[in-house]
């Protein structure tokens, strides 16, 4: 199984800040990389897929970098409601598999 | 509008059954592969099984293996997942989401997410 590690596990930003999560898979997935975002009691929503393509509707301060194993996901300046947990998930083969999240949380 | 609406979980026994529904709307179902992920209470994400546009292809992560199986009835624009030998560790909340795909690279994702039903496995 391919292993999907980020870092941070947990981060503490402040509204204006510029975010930046990192994600790195076990062995290369190519650009097999997809973001998500989920907040509390909520499903979580695709941010970016495909490492750097960004989803309808998604705000352009959400972008995404990367391929191989090191992928990046990043927002330009927090808004209030960014503030939730971001996951990685690889595609590239089966089983498809997350990171462990990271938790971004109000300074 | 997509939606898509889970149902069927609830408290079950060690070693019980359940089946799940994911009733689909406001897209051609059809057309799409279809996912179920999980998430354990407090805990991360993790891909359970999916199932291709006519039913042919099935994959499923190796803990559900022999207990849980996908389905869908294109026809009722419907998924499920029956799921038996419940344990334990299968306490989740169960999602569907429809699978998207980036042109012809194969890449896929979760695109759209229902709202999650929660399985409590327990005695």
């Amino acid at each position: 199984d391919i292993q999907m590690t980020q870092s941070p596990s947990s981060l503490s930003a402040s509204v204006g800040d510029r975010v930046t999560i990192t994600c790195r898979a076990s062995q290369s997935i190519s650009t097999y990389l997809n973001w998500y975002q989920q907040k509390p009691g909520r499903a979580p929503k695709v941010l970016i897929y495909a490492a750097s393509s960004l989803q309808s509707g998604v705000p352009s301060r959400f972008s995404g970098s990367g391929s191989g194993t090191d992928f990046t996901l990043t927002i330009s300046s927090l808004q209030l409601e960014d503030f939730a947990i971001y996951y990685c998930q690889q595609s590239y083969i089966t089983p498809i598999t997350f990171g462990q999240g990271t938790r971004l949380e109000i300074k | 509008e997509v939606q898509l609406v889970e149902s069927g979980g609830g408290l079950v026994q060690p070693g019980g059954s359940l089946r799940l529904s994911c009733a689909a709307s406001g897209f051609t179902f059809r057309n799409y592969w279809m996912s179920w992920v999980r998430q354990a209470p407090g805990k991360g994400l993790q891909w359970v099984a999916n199932i291709k546009q006519d039913g042919s292809v099935k994959k499923s992560v190796d803990a559900v293996k022999g207990r849980f199986t996908i389905s869908r009835d294109n026809a009722k624009n419907s998924l499920y997942l029956q799921m038996n030998s419940l344990r334990v560790e299968d306490t989740a909340v169960y999602f569907c989401a429809s699978l998207g795909h980036w042109g012809l690279s194969g890449i896929s994702y979760f695109e759209s997410w229902g709202q999650g039903t929660l399985v409590t496995v327990s005695s």
